[in-house]
């Protein structure tokens, strides 16, 4: 699977957009892009996922460029409860395991 | 969320002793996964299962095994517990379908003395 590189950390403001970049440059045509959180040591949280279109949810939209070597998690109106770490992920369609790296610490300020 | 249950939640053992942590759907996935998880590491796979009876090892399945005799239970044991198994566990469910997603349970911390 594809490796992806992020930020260490990054913070928000609460009530902005949280845009959260991944670098993906050397997936594959069949590789989807995941992003998952993961809030205190609780379960990792499934935020969206996609192959080469942009996607949006309830939680956030997923940009994936042209090229599929970057993405981008926007996440609309950033509130304190979206403080986390963030994981990009890609994985090849029904692949096995996740990779998930260490991720993105966002944190939201008040 | 997915049902998904792990138990034990938090589990203190000494080394040399085994010991079983038991993942619990109520979704009907094919797959099921064990995932530790230790800081600096991120998450690595430990074991995988792709049916009843049907596993496979992951990135870090060595001085751990599993089973699974029904669709719902998939078991992680460790034979002898080492120090170095101290970590948190993580159980995953998924459905095999194309562009699936995994989800996950609430995680078992496991120390080992």
């Amino acid at each position: 699977d594809a490796k992806t590189t992020q930020p260490t950390s990054m913070d928000c403001a609460e009530g902005r957009a949280a845009n959260l970049p991944c670098n993906h440059s050397t997936i594959s045509g069949n590789e989807y892009v995941y992003w998952y959180r993961q809030i205190h040591s609780q379960g990792p949280q499934y935020i969206i996922h996609g192959l080469k279109n942009n996607e949006t949810n309830e939680m956030a939209s997923l940009i994936i460029t042209e090229d599929r070597k970057s993405s981008t998690l926007i996440l609309p109106h950033a509130t304190l409860r979206d403080t986390a770490v963030y994981y990009c992920i890609v994985r090849v369609e029904n692949g096995n395991q996740f990779y998930f790296g260490t991720g993105t610490s966002l944190t939201v300020i008040p | 969320d997915a049902g998904i249950t792990q138990s034990p939640r938090h589990k203190v053992t000494e080394t040399g002793t085994p010991v079983t942590l038991r993942c619990h759907q109520t979704e009907n996935h094919r797959y099921m996964y064990w995932y530790r998880q230790d800081p600096g590491h991120g998450l690595r796979l430990i074991h995988y299962s792709y049916g009843v009876k049907d596993t496979d090892k992951g990135e870090v399945s060595d001085g751990y095994s599993v089973s699974r005799s029904k669709t719902e239970d998939f078991l992680l044991t460790l034979e002898s517990a080492t120090s170095s198994q101290t970590s948190v566990y993580f159980c995953a469910i998924s459905s095999g379908g194309a562009g699936d997603t995994q989800y996950f349970g609430p995680g078992t911390r496991l120390t080992v003395l």
